[in-house]
């Protein structure tokens, strides 16, 4: 099994611009998940799925974040406009809803200059 | 909701000592409990689990025991090598296991 995709793995950019960032989970996990980690924050829940249907975004810093998940093989985190302060390493992890396991993937380094 | 208390890092051990990393939790209900570990540039995977009071989780030597009465997951691992130099997460998870609560993280490196 490939494991969890994330892709890009490092993006830079320039305040102001749009960033995506993609995630393909586990094929037959019927969760997802996205978190940030910044040393300051420690590891945040941003939002989950399950079964393709966001359950609990609370935890969605503001309006400029958005997340989809239009099927179940594929997921993405878009922040519009990106700022400084969203620099941080952006993981995606997807489980066996109620295995508790959830297998995260390698990550993507988002720096915003 | 649930949320949890992690000892503070960073660990500094030298090899083969012994390892604790406390962990307290606080939940309505009686949530399962893992730990996770993140090893340098990588995503965090799953290290152990207990779904219920007294249940010990194990792996690669680590172990943890769920204790409702203190409610804490406390990590040891009798004798630390190199290759455990991580970071390590203690998370309570609530009744469908997706309402996850990871801790600070507690950063372990092990000297020669």
């Amino acid at each position: 099994d490939a494991g969890v995709i994330q892709s890009p793995r490092h993006e830079v950019t320039e305040m102001g611009q749009e960033v995506t960032l993609r995630c393909k989970p586990i094929s037959g996990h019927n969760s997802l998940f996205w978190y940030r980690q910044t040393m300051m924050r420690g590891l945040e829940l941003l939002i989950y799925f399950n079964n393709n249907v966001p359950i609990d975004d609370s935890g969605m810093p503001e309006d400029r974040f958005s997340a989809k998940m239009p099927n179940a093989s594929f997921s993405t985190l878009k922040i519009q406009p990106s700022e400084p302060r969203d620099s941080a390493v952006y993981f995606c992890a997807s489980s066996l809803a109620a295995s508790g396991e959830q297998f995260f993937g390698p990550g993507t380094r988002l720096t915003v200059l | 909701g649930d949320s949890v208390t992690q000892m503070e890092g960073p660990v500094t051990l030298s090899e083969e000592a012994f390892l604790t990393i406390n962990c307290t939790y606080t939940a309505t209900g009686y949530p399962s409990l893992f730990w996770y570990v993140q090893y340098p540039g990588e995503g965090l995977q799953l290290l152990l689990k207990a779904t219920k009071a007294d249940d010990k989780g194990s792996n690669k030597g680590f172990e943890a025991t769920y204790r409702k009465e203190t409610t804490s997951f406390h990590l040891e691992k009798g004798s630390v090598q190199v290759s455990d130099s991580a970071v390590y997460f203690c998370a309570p998870a609530g009744w469908d296991n997706n309402d996850m609560r990871f801790g600070a993280g507690t950063r372990l490196t092990v000297k020669p």
